[in-house]
């Protein structure tokens, strides 16, 4: 098993630019999730989804649009890409929402400049 | 509000000694407990988890977690350090209140090891 992918590894963007991160699990897992990482402030959540066509808000969300068309794919799209979007970018996959342990990916580490 | 303190920003320990980072949390229910670590340039890995039963849990790489309800603490130990133990170390924790699930992770504690 590959486990959590995510791609790319690295990504310099410039203000306005939109692109998409990917994620890819090949657990079967039903709950996935995005996450940005900035010094001091831990991992805060974006979107997450429960299941094939189900998404939903984390904490921090503007500026960012998910979808989950099938099981093991969970993109995340910046829209137009701000300098306060330069962080770490991990996803990360669990069985269910509940009291499971998240798998996560290598991260993606964005600059907007 | 449900919340999770790691009071630590950084520690250091020399190799060899014994370790103990805190993790304190704020949670209306019975929370579900994680010690996760972060190698540079990775992503997070589970150390260990709680649930329920025995309070002192193990985990790999050597190292065990007491959940003390009393106190709110989760805290992470490990008898002897290793050089590769330098590290970050996030404790999260999980569950649902009032039929809302939520994870939440503390802030890291970074772990340098001295030879």
């Amino acid at each position: 098993n590959a486990g959590v992918t995510q791609t790319p590894k690295f990504q310099v963007l410039k203000t306005g630019q939109s692109m998409t991160l990917q994620c890819a699990q090949d657990m079967n897992h039903e709950y996935m999730s995005w996450y940005r990482q900035d010094p001091g402030m831990g991992l805060r959540l974006i979107h997450y989804s429960v299941g094939a066509g189900i998404t939903d808000q984390g904490e921090v969300p503007n500026g960012y649009n998910v979808s989950r068309s099938t099981t093991e794919d969970f993109p995340l799209r910046l829209l137009s890409a701000a300098p306060s979007q330069t962080s770490v970018y991990f996803c990360a996959s669990s069985y269910s929402r509940g009291a499971h342990e998240q798998y996560f990916g290598p991260g993606t580490r964005l600059t907007v400049t | 509000a449900q919340s999770v303190t790691q009071p630590d920003i950084h520690i250091t320990v020399s190799e060899g000694a014994s370790l103990e980072l805190r993790c304190n949390y704020s949670y209306g229910a019975t929370p579900y407990l994680f010690w996760y670590v972060q190698s540079p340039g990775q992503g997070l890995q589970l150390l260990l988890k709680y649930f329920s039963g025995d309070t002192l849990v193990q985990g790999i790489k050597g190292f065990e977690a007491e959940f003390k309800r009393s106190q709110s603490s989760f805290n992470l130990r490990k008898p002897s350090v290793h050089w590769s133990d330098a590290a970050e170390y996030f404790c999260a924790v999980g569950g649902a209140t009032s039929g809302t699930y939520k994870y939440i992770f503390g802030t890291g504690t970074r772990l340098k090891v001295l030879a």
